[in-house]
Order: C-alpha cells, then sequence, then structure tokens
C-alpha cells in the first residue's frame, strides 16, 4: 500500500494566488482528515469527511478556505486568495474505521 | 468535550535513560488514546493505542503506555532513550460521539543527549 499521497510536497506563491493541494486517502478508507501545522498553533483539524461527506468544518479559518471530497479516491484544500500568514504544513490522513489515523508526509506551503 | 494536555513542551533526556511524557485527557465516556511520533518533515505515525482490554499497551520502538482511568492519564515510557528516539510525540483521544474525529495534545519535543 502506498500510503496517504499528498501533493505538491512543497508549494511556494505569492500573496493573492489561488491554492489547491491535493490527498489521495488509502484505498478503502472512508474517513479523511485535513490538518495544517505551524509552530504558533500546533495541529489543528480544518475539516473532515466520511464517505465522502463533509461532517465537521468547524476548523476551517475563514471562507478562503476550502474543501471538496468528489470521489473516496481524491479531495482537495483551495486556498483563495493565500495570505502569508497561511504558511503553513497542510496534513491529509484517513482512517478505515479503527480510529488510527494514516497521516500522509505533508505539504509546506510557503505564501509571499 | 474531550481535550488532552501533555505536560512539557519540551523533555530532555540523557541516551539510556528512562523516557517519560505526560498525557491527561477529558472525555465524557470512554476514550481511545493514542500516541503519535513525528520525525522531522514527516507526517505523524501510529507509536501505540489503547481502546479497550489491558490497560498497559505496547508499541514500536520499545514505547508503552498504561490507561489509567481513576487518573485520567495515558502517560508514555520507554525504559531507555535511544538517539533515534528525538521527535516530536503527540497524545490524542477520540470516543464514538464525534465520528472518528481525534483530539490531539500540543505535542512534546524529546531531545535525547548523548
Amino acid at each position: 500500500d502506498a500510503g496517504v499521497i499528498q501533493s505538491p510536497r512543497h508549494e511556494v506563491t505569492e500573496m493573492g494566488q489561488e491554492v489547491t493541494l491535493r490527498c489521495k486517502p488509502i484505498s478503502g478508507h472512508n474517513s479523511l482528515f485535513w490538518y495544517r501545522q505551524t509552530m504558533m498553533r500546533g495541529l489543528e483539524l480544518l475539516i473532515y469527511f466520511n464517505n465522502n461527506v463533509p461532517i465537521d468544518d468547524s476548523g476551517m479559518p475563514e471562507d478562503r478556505f476550502s474543501a471538496k471530497m468528489p470521489n473516496a479516491s481524491f479531495s482537495t484544500l483551495k486556498i483563495q486568495p493565500s495570505e502569508p500568514r497561511d504558511s503553513a504544513v497542510y496534513f491529509c490522513a484517513s482512517t478505515g474505521g479503527s480510529y488510527e489515523q494514516y497521516f500522509g508526509p505533508g505539504t509546506r506551503l510557503t505564501v509571499t | 468535550a474531550q481535550s488532552v494536555t501533555q505536560l512539557g513542551s519540551h523533555v530532555s533526556v540523557s541516551e539510556g535513560a528512562l523516557v517519560l511524557l505526560r498525557c491527561n485527557y477529558s472525555s465524557s465516556v470512554p476514550p481511545y488514546l493514542f500516541w503519535y511520533v513525528q520525525y522531522p518533515n514527516q507526517g505523524l505515525q501510529l507509536l501505540l493505542k489503547y481502546t479497550t482490554g489491558a490497560t498497559l499497551v505496547k508499541g514500536i520502538n520499545g514505547f508503552e503506555a498504561e490507561f489509567k482511568k481513576s487518573e485520567t492519564s495515558f502517560h508514555l515510557t520507554k525504559p531507555s532513550a535511544h538517539m533515534s528516539d528525538a521527535a516530536e510525540y503527540f497524545c490524542a483521544v477520540s470516543d464514538n460521539t464525534g465520528g472518528f474525529k481525534t483530539i490531539f495534545g500540543a505535542g512534546t519535543r524529546l531531545f535525547v543527549k548523548a
């Protein structure tokens, strides 16, 4: 199994640009999570999906952030427009019902 | 509501010494408890978990943790630290009332001195 796949691994963009982060969960897993990690705020849950349906998006910081899961094998997290304070490492994780989460390698986003 | 408190954002031990990372949780129902480890520039990976049954659970790399309901604690220990144990460790709690949502602690960075 390839594990959770995230792309890109690194993204550098200018303020105001649209950023799209991608995630492919482990095959057969039906829950998917997006987290953001920074030195100041630690690991924050942004949103999670169960069976492709958003269950809890209370962690999404503002309307500039949106997430979709069009099918069981793909999810996106979009930031439009991006701001320097969005710079962080974004993780995707999935679980197949055991509560144990499998994390991807993360996308390091830098907004200048 | 669930919550997790990790005592100490940084812990430093000598190689060969006991590792003790503290975690206290709050949950209104029987919890599922986890320890995850994060090495530099990597995602989190599961170290060990408690769901039901035996309260002393063993994980990878010689780590173990004990669920103490009366103390609402789930401390992580390892008898003898190795340089390769240097990483950040996260305690986490979940239960069956919030789907598969998991609450993570703030993390404890472990330094191992030669």
